[in-house]
């Protein structure tokens, strides 16, 4: 089955410590993101990847950072710079670079909690 | 900076018909995306528009005015399972790289 994994499903941290989360994906797609989204509100983008070894920032990449080593694999790292972390991240994918039509696939989100 | 509006809450009666609209001020645009989000899940792929006028997909139709820079999602034949969030999202290319601005979301009750 092709799709986008992460993990964890919760995630609990202690405040002012480093945590980085998983996303997978086997649909062979060139391109990954990372949305961060608070209750009650949509899905903001805090870096995002169009191919191996180059990333951007989003508009909240704050405290945020992410490495792209791999096609497959899209980690973010939740430093202790950000301020409030405590969200549902979400991580997508789609198939080109190109300016084409750019539908995501996402995965199933980490809720992550710091106390 | 890019501006998205959708209401933030409906209600609806099981069976009926509900519009949920869209309007949006983006520096680019090549695109509109509806995604549909159940509490606590992924948001999944409904519709996509690229030029004017209405796309049907089953219960699910979605609306495109470029120069009025509006869309819409209409649900008919509403389901209990159709109570999710609605988000409406804007495909940009800027500088080389593709970008979806994302709505902060419609919540939709469907009521028996």
């Amino acid at each position: 089955d092709g799709g986008i994994t992460q993990s964890p499903k919760y995630l609990f941290r202690k405040e002012g410590q480093n945590v980085t989360l998983s996303c997978e994906q086997n649909l062979n797609h060139d391109a990954m993101y990372w949305y961060r989204q608070d209750p009650g509100q949509g899905l903001r983008l805090i870096y995002y990847s169009q191919i191996v070894n180059d990333f951007q920032k989003g508009d909240i990449a704050e405290g945020y950072s992410v490495s792209r080593e791999k096609k497959e694999s899209f980690p973010l790292t939740v430093t202790s710079a950000q301020k409030n972390p405590t969200a549902f991240y979400l991580c997508a994918s789609s198939i080109t670079r190109d300016r084409v039509y750019n539908e995501q696939f996402f995965g199933p989100g980490t809720r992550l909690t710091v106390l | 900076g890019q501006n998205i509006d959708q209401p933030t809450e409906m209600t609806a009666t099981e069976g009926a018909i509900v519009q949920i609209n869209c309007t949006y001020q983006t520096s680019g645009f090549n695109g509109l995306f509806w995604y549909q989000q159940h509490a606590g899940e992924a948001p999944t792929f409904l519709s996509y528009n690229v030029l004017d006028g209405l796309e049907e997909k089953g219960r699910f139709s979605s609306f495109l005015s470029r120069s009025k820079g509006y869309s819409y999602l209409l649900l008919k034949e509403l389901q209990m399972k159709d109570s999710a969030s609605y988000l409406c999202a804007v495909h940009m290319f800027s500088g080389g790289y593709n970008k979806l601005i994302f709505g902060a979301g419609t919540r939709l009750a469907v009521h028996p």
